[in-house]
């Protein structure tokens, strides 16, 4: 059955610092992959979207690499800030169907 | 104003009763989608819609049943509720652009906290 695993545990990281997220996903052939991020209590907001023939995509600090390969893509924000913190999601697509989320990653940047 | 709104925000029921959350936007879109996300689980996509006309099943569609009343409207039924249908529900919309293609962004509504006793 398709899978898409992001790292369940908290990342806590120092400002400044650059945050990296997982997300690896297993019986997908997804065309596309997005990026969301997702306050307490809200809904996610969409922050990124690279195609499976893009190898690295960026967008102020943040940078996300696919690899298809690998079956994984790469999230990362440089030079974090305390108002980074929040959950990321990614949701890889085959474009066939409505997205798939994983299940998220929660980023607590520390000042 | 908010383009994706959901109604009611909160929502305390008892079991069996019958439930509905209303969704509504502004954006013009022509698909919507309705998700639940309970704690550790993440989102899950319970019914999605392409148009008016088209309605699907997502991995966790029993126990729900959904109306699209219009191009903007898109309403998620409880039947009967029961205490496992507790959950934050999510409603979403998106575009299919130019090409057809599905790779366009959500936009999500605010949530709806839903609590079955």
């Amino acid at each position: 059955s398709q899978k898409i695993e992001q790292n369940s545990e908290a990342l806590n990281i120092q400002e400044g610092k650059t945050a990296t997220l997982t997300c690896n996903y297993t019986n997908y052939s997804p065309a596309y992959l997005q990026w969301y991020r997702q306050d307490p209590g809200r809904g996610p907001v969409f922050l990124l979207l690279i195609r499976e023939n893009e190898k690295e995509k960026r967008k102020e600090r943040l940078k996300v690499t696919f690899d298809t390969t690998l079956k994984q893509s790469l999230f990362h924000i440089t030079a974090s800030q305390p108002a980074d913190s929040a959950t990321y999601l990614c949701a890889p697509d085959t474009g066939r169907r409505a997205l798939t989320f994983g299940s998220g990653t929660r980023l607590q940047v520390q000042p | 104003d908010a383009d994706v709104t959901q109604t009611p925000r909160n929502r305390i029921t008892k079991t069996g009763k019958r439930i509905m959350l209303e969704c509504s936007q502004t954006k013009g879109h022509d698909r919507m989608y309705w998700y639940r996300q309970d704690p550790g689980l993440g989102l899950r996509l319970i019914y999605y819609s392409f148009d008016v006309k088209d309605i699907n099943k997502g991995e966790i569609s029993d126990g729900y049943s959904v109306s699209r009343q219009a191009q903007a409207k898109f309403s998620l039924s409880l039947e009967s509720a029961i205490p496992n249908q507790t959950a934050l529900y999510f409603c979403a919309t998106s575009d299919t652009g130019t090409s057809g293609l599905l790779y366009n962004e959500q936009f999500f509504g605010p949530g709806t906290r839903l609590t079955v006793l």
